[in-house]
């Protein structure tokens, strides 16, 4: 049982290019997250799915898009990247609200992603 | 919408004092949850408790306290007799049923020798 895994934990990118960030849990969670962390500050919601096939807007969407094609992955796509995406970006997932008693929230370890 | 505010922003304090983190929290849901988590300098995020909003015990573990108030719609986490090892960022959040979620900025506690 891994949790939640990010994919990668660093990259470095160069303003325009594209990348695609990588979140998988293995806890058959319903809920899933994207966040970003700039520096001194919280966590800020990008976008979320509440299960798979959806996919909805958080707080900071612009620049971002995200698909849910299997229940287990979440991917965060930055088309073209720029210097203001440059952030620790968070996933999480969680169970659905019936199970949410029995669990808590998971959050992966985060990636590191630097644009130049 | 729905907000979640960590007013202080940094708090000092010795080793064995006594240190609360306030949270306040905004939303129109009747059901929502709540939580902390901790965030040392490592980096990964540590989830310390869950609340939700049909039960307003307080509730300890060990050296931690939450305080769940509705009335006041705070939900503040008290450490007793700090240890320096407690020193990190900590964050409140509120997630609703329609599972979108908000975290405050949170408050850097530095605990000193």
């Amino acid at each position: 049982n891994a949790g939640v895994t990010q994919t990668p934990k660093f990259r470095v990118l160069k303003t325009g290019q594209s990348m695609t960030l990588l979140c998988a849990q293995d806890m058959n969670h319903e809920y899933m997250y994207w966040y970003r962390q700039d520096p001194g500050m919280g966590l800020r919601l990008i976008h979320y799915s509440v299960g798979e096939g959806t996919t909805a807007k958080g707080e900071v969407p612009d620049g971002y898009n995200v698909s849910r094609l299997k229940k287990q992955n979440f991917l965060l796509g930055l088309e073209s990247a720029a210097p203001s995406q440059t952030s620790v970006y968070f996933c999480a997932s969680r169970p659905g609200l019936s199970k949410l008693a029995g669990g808590s929230q998971f959050f992966g370890p985060g990636t590191r992603l630097t644009v130049l | 919408a729905q907000k979640v505010t960590q007013a202080q922003t940094e708090i000092s304090v010795v080793e064995k004092e006594d240190v609360t983190l306030d949270c306040v929290y905004e939303t129109r849901d009747t059901t929502y949850y709540l939580f902390w988590y901790k965030q040392p300098p490592s980096g990964e995020l540590v989830f310390l408790i869950r609340r939700n909003s049909f039960d307003e015990q307080n509730e300890i573990s060990g050296r931690y306290s939450w305080n769940f108030q509705k009335s006041t719609s705070s939900f503040n986490f008290t450490i007793t007799a700090s240890q320096v090892v407690d020193s990190a960022v900590y964050f409140c959040a509120l997630w609703v049923r329609a599972g979108k979620s908000t975290f405050g900025d949170g408050t850097t506690l530095t605990v000193k020798p």
